[in-house]
């Protein structure tokens, strides 16, 4: 079964710290994402990575940044969180087969205060 | 652009079949997807469908496509309590790279 993890289920921060979420994939997929989920919003992408070092803005990449120095790693970044930036945040990764699925972490619901 | 819409909730009793729609933009999209969100989790892969199908069952889940007006609906039939969930539905992006479009969600909840 592929496993995705992600480093923290609930994580509470202040205002202008830099807040880093760790997402784990074990199926050497080459595709990973990150989303954020909002009620009555859905899924937004925020950013994805379809290669080691390689990344794509999604629909709302501002005021995150991200990073994959691993093929089965990729973190988002928050260099400044803002109270607007309490949600939470899905990681999910998908192979280069078909059909596309992509399979999804517990998620982090990140407070910031 | 590409868009996915859903009604954002839906109640049944349980026992009942539940019938959740979706509508999307994108005629070009290879496979539509349902996933399924319980409280506190994350999505897991309920079913997809390829664009040439019409129909796909699976135990007590039937998917619905009209290509034509670009509908879906996912039928889930003797609705149990364990049920109650947010659905999505996704579609699969012109962009490549296997980015998926998602909708808003339905929660479904299931009442005795």
């Amino acid at each position: 079964d592929v496993k995705v993890t992600q480093s923290s289920r609930y994580l509470v921060k202040r205002t202008g710290e830099k807040v880093f979420l760790e997402c784990v994939q074990d199926m050497d997929h080459e595709n990973m994402f990150w989303y954020r989920q909002d009620p009555g919003l859905g899924l937004r992408l925020i950013y994805f990575s379809y290669d080691v070092k390689m990344k794509e803005k999604g629909d709302i990449p501002e005021g995150y940044s991200v990073s994959r120095e691993k093929k089965e790693r990729f973190s988002l970044i928050l260099e400044s969180a803002s109270t607007n930036q309490t949600s939470m945040y899905l990681c999910a990764s998908s192979g280069q087969g078909v059909p596309d699925t992509q399979y999804f972490g517990p998620g982090t619901r990140l407070t910031v205060l | 652009g590409e868009d996915v819409e859903q009604s954002l909730f839906l109640s049944v009793r349980e026992g009942d079949s539940s019938v959740i729609n979706c509508t999307y933009t994108d005629s070009s999209s290879t496979y539509l997807y349902w996933y399924k969100q319980e409280p506190g989790a994350g999505l897991q892969l309920l079913t997809y469908i390829f664009s040439n199908m019409d129909m796909k069952q699976d135990q007590r889940l039937t998917v619905l496509l009209n290509k034509k007006d670009k509908h879906l609906s996912l039928r889930i039939a003797d609705t149990q309590t364990g049920d109650s969930a947010i659905y999505f539905c996704a579609e699969s992006s012109t962009g490549g790279y296997n980015k998926l479009i998602f909708g808003a969600g339905t929660r479904l909840a299931v009442h005795p």
